[in-house]
């Protein structure tokens, strides 16, 4: 079934560690995404590609880095997890048919 | 800049009503518009996708319609039940570059 996944949905971890998020999709779809949430707030964009070895910085500024060595790919990093980086991220990707969104991963940072 | 306004912000209905859900946006540009329904501490999932040269699109008990020129987009939902209750996103995308422009949503909830 095509689906776009994330892991891990629940992720709690102390100050100063290295963490990577993983997100892949069995769409084919060349866009991809990674939204910041904080709770009860909106989605803001934080990377993007638009295909293999094309990625973009959004409209937030992050400190985590990403990666889309592969299409179906497209995992986020944090070098160096701190409090403020506690938040919910959510991967998507999309071709004309629309978006589609991951469960999401629950980043607590302490 | 593309701003998106949803009303009402929240809404709590006993179970079995009709629901209208407002979507205004300021710029009528717009690509593609989708709504989402999002429960809490979960993902996005898409309920409606209307493209530009489109007017409405029906899915069950949700009907969605869109009218570019004043900025608009409604969400209709028939009968509703417990399970309906979420928070409702109505996205507009900008141009070909799919970038998404988020709102506060709707927040329902349906009483049984």
């Amino acid at each position: 079934e095509a689906d776009i996944y994330q892991t891990p949905r629940y992720l709690v971890i102390g100050t100063g560690k290295k963490i990577t998020l993983e997100c892949s999709q069995t769409m084919g779809h060349d866009k991809m995404y990674w939204y910041q949430q904080d709770p009860g707030m909106e989605l803001h964009l934080i990377h993007y590609s638009y295909g293999v070895n094309s990625t973009e910085k959004g409209d937030l500024s992050s400190e985590s880095t990403v990666s889309r060595i592969r299409t179906e790919h497209f995992p986020l990093t944090l070098e160096s997890a701190r409090p403020s980086h506690t938040s919910q991220y959510l991967c998507a990707s999309s071709d004309l048919s629309g978006y589609t969104f991951g469960s999401g991963t629950r980043l607590t940072v302490v | 800049k593309q701003e998106v306004t949803q009303i009402p912000a929240a809404l709590s209905v006993p179970e079995g009503e009709n629901l209208v859900l407002n979507c205004s946006f300021t710029d009528s540009a717009i690509y593609n518009l989708q709504w989402f329904r999002q429960d809490p501490g979960k993902g996005l999932t898409s309920l409606l996708l209307i493209q530009s040269s489109q007017r409405e699109q029906t899915s069950g008990r949700l009907n969605a319609s869109l009218d570019k020129s004043s900025g608009r987009s409604t969400l209709y939902i028939a009968a509703s039940q417990p399970g309906d209750s979420a928070t409702y996103l109505c996205v507009p995308w900008m141009d070909s570059s799919y970038k998404l422009i988020f709102g506060s949503g709707t927040r329902l909830l349906v009483r049984p």
